[in-house]
């Protein structure tokens, strides 16, 4: 099985940098996922990552560490529009297409 | 191209009555996916379907069923409904294979009273 770990809620000010942590321990692993979630709102895709090391998507990037068992994501020039839930998901080795998802992480940003 | 969508957007039932839920995946897309969502589990993963076969399933009790037809269309049924199936039911679609992005629909926001 899964179980995935992240903070709660997150407060932070306009144009500044957050970072969101996700550890996790799985019997299979075969990615990690970030999706973002806007009140009333269905999951929009943000970043995947399988291998270790940071993906770079404009403002936002995640890291990977597979020993760890630890992802975060850095949402950076932060904006009001980024107030929102963040998803970590992981895919298991052997359920490839079954995704589980941590609580979520509530960012809220203050001007 | 038109997104995932799915019907109905809010419904309403009572106990013990059953309620069939529908999802339509972005066209060419062969796997759906289907989650419930509540403010005290978060995502939860009921099951997967590809090509019309079940591949995955979560652990969620036999009132939870779905299917998938020849389309991709795919439905999801939960009879004799608990107040603890109050939830938003998230239909999510891919490509199938190892595609990495799962592209959700609005949801179905289901009240059981």
């Amino acid at each position: 099985g899964q179980n995935i770990d992240q903070p709660t809620e997150m407060t932070a000010t306009e144009g500044a940098i957050v970072q969101i942590n996700c550890t996790y321990q799985t019997s299979g692993f075969n990615g990690l996922f970030w999706y973002q979630q806007h009140a009333g709102e269905a999951p929009t895709f943000l970043s995947y990552n399988v291998l270790d090391g940071l993906e770079e998507k404009g403002r936002f990037s995640s890291f990977l560490s597979r020993s760890k068992g630890y992802s975060y994501l850095l949402l950076k020039e932060l904006q009001m529009k980024d107030s929102a839930s963040y998803l970590c998901a992981v895919r298991g080795l052997y359920n490839d297409y079954k995704l589980s998802f941590g609580a979520g992480t509530t960012v809220t940003v203050r001007a | 191209k038109a997104g995932v969508t799915q019907t109905p957007r809010y419904l309403i039932k009572t106990r013990g009555q059953q309620v069939t839920l529908s999802c339509s995946p972005i066209s060419g897309h062969r796997s759906v996916s289907w989650y419930q969502q509540t403010p005290g589990q978060g995502l939860q993963f009921l099951f997967e379907y590809f090509s019309e076969t079940q591949r995955n399933k979560g652990n969620f009790p036999g009132r939870f069923s779905g299917r998938q037809f020849s389309n991709s269309r795919s439905e999801m049924n939960v009879s004799t409904l608990e107040l603890g199936d109050s939830a938003l039911y998230l239909c999510a679609s891919s490509l199938g294979g190892r595609a990495n992005e799962q592209f959700f629909g609005p949801g179905t926001r289901l009240t059981v009273l």
